[in-house]
Parts: C-alpha cells; structure tokens; sequence
C-alpha cells in the first residue's frame, strides 16, 4: 500500500487561509468517508483534528475544516495563526486487511 | 484523560530483538482496537500493526510481517510489540495509538526511539 500523497509544504501569512490536499485511489481516500488529519509539532505526538472527512473533535478550532472530491481530501487552516505551524498527515482508512495508510506529510509554514 | 505511555525502546545490533510496551489508561482498554505506528528520524508516520479488542485478529504492514508481532494482556492494560530480526530501516520513533472503533485511530503516546545499528 503506498502512502497517500500530499504536498511537502505549503505557507500562509497570519489571517490568510492555506489548503492541504490528500491523494490516493479509489482502494483508500475514495472508498471511503474515513479520512482524518493529524497534526505534529516537532518532537511531539501527533494530535487528531479531524475525522471522517469533515468531523472535528471537541477542542479543535473551527478554522479547521475537512473536505474530500473522489481520490482527493483537504484539510483548510482559516485565519492562520502562529501556532498552526507544523506539520500535518492525513490517513484513510484502507479496508480490513491494510487497515489505515498516512499522507507523506505537509510542513505548514506561518510567515 | 486517556494516556498511552510506551517504553521498551533502545540502540539494537542488525539482527537483533526488542519488545516494547504501551501502557494505557482513561479508558477502558479492554473495549478497543489498538495500533503501532512509526517515524523514520525526519520521515512521515507509516502504520506497522492493529491488534483487535480481544487479541484474536492481528494485522502487519507489508515491511514488518513474519519479523514483528503485536500482543495484549487487557488484564494489564498493556499493548505489546516484539521486533525481531531487526534491520536499520526499522529505526523509529514507535507510537502506540488508540483505535477509535469507527474506521480511524484518535489517542496517540509520546513514542519511544528504536535505533538499530552496529
């Protein structure tokens, strides 16, 4: 199973709104709304900030949103702020026997 | 609060073995699915192993089947990974990460390193 693919980074100004995207195929990100975002700080564990495509779980900002457009999902930051830099993965669910593969990761930069 | 905490990580010869634990609570351990999943110094996260509830299915990544095996005891509370015939690609921060039980992972641990090396 290869890794989906995202850019490897991508910058926004404080306030301005910067888009990830996520490609894989029709066995992962299109075949099913079970696509999160996770976000990582250097040296840190990764944080989950959204599921099943535009979820957000309790806590996570709303400038955070999901969307998805057959093998492709995104993950939109509006209103950049300093602390959105890091970096961010994406990972669809896969089917049983694969089970979940992540996005080869998006260094987000606040310039 | 649920809490992952790993251990069991360290510097291992080519060839050579480690068995890490993942101890959890805040939840009840017993209930979920669990995973490993690992990062290459400057690398992305690549999923390696789940374990089900009740330790009766197991799955592998393509890189680590028939080298690696994932356990439980839900009396301990405690996920388990052994890593056999280790080779220097398998050198990795090792997460362990908590099954959502709706087709995605959610919790995370801080991870522990594994460096496999002469």
């Amino acid at each position: 199973q290869s890794a989906l693919t995202q850019p490897r980074s991508v910058s926004g100004s404080p306030g301005q709104s910067v888009t990830i995207s996520c490609t894989g195929t029709s066995s992962d990100v299109g075949g099913y709304n079970y696509v999160s975002w996770f976000q990582q700080h250097p040296g840190k564990a990764p944080r989950l900030m959204i599921y099943d495509v535009v979820q957000r779980p309790s806590g996570v900002p709303d400038r955070f949103s999901g969307s998805k457009s057959g093998n492709t999902a995104s993950l939109t930051i509006s209103g950049l702020q300093s602390e959105d830099e890091a970096d961010y993965y994406c990972c669809s669910y896969a089917g049983s026997h694969t089970t979940f593969v992540f996005g080869t990761g998006t260094k987000v930069t606040v310039l | 609060e649920v809490q992952l905490e790993e251990s069991g990580g360290g510097l291992v010869q080519p060839g050579g073995s480690l068995k890490l634990s993942c101890t959890a609570s805040g939840f009840t351990f017993s209930d979920y699915p669990m995973h490993w999943v690992r990062q290459a110094p400057g690398e992305g996260l690549v999923w390696v192993s789940r374990i089900s509830h009740d330790a009766i299915y197991t799955n592998y990544a393509g890189s680590v089947k028939g080298r690696f095996t994932v356990s439980r005891d839900n009396a301990k509370n405690t996920l388990y990974l052994q890593l056999n015939s280790l080779r220097a690609e398998d050198t990795a921060v090792y997460f362990c990460v908590k099954d959502s039980a709706h087709f995605g992972v959610d919790y995370w641990g801080q991870g522990t390193l594994v460096t496999v090396s002469s």
